[in-house]
């Protein structure tokens, strides 16, 4: 049973540039959540998305956007990249409908914007 | 909003030791609480979750956590500590506005094992 995936592992951009990072949620979750972690931090909520709907989002600007395909895979993306956007991006997945509602997370793709 | 607290950003324990990392949270009604381990490079693991019922909840790898309602507080436990468990903590609360399906973290404890 395949866990959360995530895709790139690590990745360099330029500010200004825009970025897409993947997500396979674990075998029979149907929601998939997006959380920015800078050095030192704890994890900070961005969205989440169920139904390939944006169900919940945190305090992030519009520049992060997402989408959830129908086998609910997801990807985040961030436009006009900001220096404070270098950070590890986990993404975790649920199945809430179920009544068990821990996160299971990936191994998260280090964004460094130079 | 809810809010977490983890007030000691390092903890250094020796080896056989026992540990006891604290977690203060804020929210207005009965949390669901956890605790995640991450070791360098690597995501987040589930040590343990607090739902509802008995408030001493076991874990893997032999930790356990305590609620206490009346300190707002679910601190994470081990008798005697091993090199391996050498890793960052986090503490976490559900949002009920959510289903509970989303997470507000602590900034983390940082568990440092001395031979």
């Amino acid at each position: 049973d395949a866990g959360v995936t995530q895709s790139p592992t690590h990745l360099i951009k330029t500010r200004g540039q825009q970025v897409t990072l993947r997500c396979s949620p674990k075998s029979g979750h149907d929601t998939v959540s997006w959380y920015q972690q800078a050095l030192g931090q704890g994890p900070q909520f961005i969205f989440q998305y169920y139904e390939e709907e944006e169900r919940q989002r945190g305090n992030f600007p519009d520049r992060f956007s997402g989408h959830q395909f129908p086998n609910y895979s997801s990807e985040l993306n961030v436009n006009a990249l900001l220096l404070g956007d270098s950070a590890l991006y986990l993404c975790a997945s649920s199945l809430p409908a179920s009544g068990i509602y821990e996160q299971y997370f990936g191994p998260g793709t280090r964004l460094t914007v130079t | 909003a809810q809010s977490v607290t983890q007030p000691d950003i390092h903890i250094t324990v020796s080896e056989g030791a026992s540990l006891e990392l604290r977690c203060n949270y804020s929210y207005g009604a009965t949390p669901y609480l956890f605790w995640y381990v991450q070791s360098p490079g690597q995501g987040l693991q589930l040590l343990l979750k607090y739902f509802s019922g008995d408030t001493l909840v076991q874990g893997i790898k032999g930790f356990e956590a305590e609620f206490k309602r009346s300190q707002s507080s679910f601190n994470l436990r081990k008798p005697s500590v091993h090199w391996s468990d050498a890793a960052e903590y986090f503490c976490a609360v559900g949002a009920e506005d959510s289903g509970y399906s989303t997470l507000t973290f602590g900034k983390g404890t940082m568990l440092l094992v001395s031979p």
